[in-house]
């Protein structure tokens, strides 16, 4: 079936340690998110790819950095995690930006900072 | 300044019909989505409107009303398995997705 995967569904790192998160589609989407999402509170769009031009958020902490080496991987590097950037991480494609194109997401990775 | 708003939490009884309201005021509008999310999990699309009126998709319907900004989320005929948040989105001018924080929809026996 085509979809959205991430991997991993759950992550641990240490306060200050690199991490990265990742997610491919199979739905050949030109469009591809990443979300921070926080408990009981909306998804923050933090960047994302339109093809290979990359669009990052205003309020996005320099912290979080995004690659996107070909249609079906985008990546998310999380230069020094700090207790504040435990959430959920949620990945989402669409077939374009137009008006009609529904964002679908992937499961999720939820990061825990120590 | 770009703002969703939609209740926190409802709870309703299995077999009844509750209504989710969503208010919003956003620059621009290209349309309103409707998301559902189990806890722990990624939201999952159930309804997209752009123009006035009533979309029904069987247990569910989503009705806007762009003058009024406002649109719900009925859901009828509720199951257990309905217990979730319910998040509303709107595209904005610059094809953004501008979301709601998301009503949790408690379901008892």
């Amino acid at each position: 079936d085509a979809m959205v995967i991430q991997n991993p569904r759950y992550q641990v790192t240490q306060f200050g340690k690199p991490v990265t998160l990742s997610c491919s589609q199979t739905l050949n989407h030109n469009v591809m998110y990443w979300y921070q999402q926080k408990s009981s509170q909306a998804p923050k769009l933090l960047f994302h790819y339109y093809d290979k031009d990359f669009n990052n958020e205003a309020d996005t902490p320099d912290n979080f950095q995004s690659r996107r080496p070909n249609t079906s991987f985008c990546f998310l590097d999380i230069r020094s995690p700090g207790l504040g950037d435990a959430a959920m991480y949620l990945c989402a494609t669409s077939r374009d930006r137009g008006t009609t194109d529904t964002q679908y997401f992937g499961p999720g990775t939820r990061l825990t900072v120590l | 300044g770009q703002n969703i708003d939609q209740p926190t939490e409802m709870t309703a009884t299995e077999g009844a019909i509750v209504q989710i309201n969503c208010t919003y005021q956003t620059s621009g509008f290209n349309g309103l989505f409707w998301y559902q999310q189990h806890a722990g999990e990624a939201p999952t699309f159930l309804s997209y409107n752009v123009l006035d009126g009533l979309e029904e998709k069987g247990r569910f319907s989503s009705f806007l009303s762009r003058s009024k900004g406002y649109s719900y989320l009925l859901l009828k005929e509720l199951q257990m398995k309905d217990s979730a948040s319910y998040l509303c989105a709107v595209l904005d001018s610059n094809y953004q997705l501008i979301w709601g924080a998301g009503t949790k929809l408690i379901i008892k026996p």
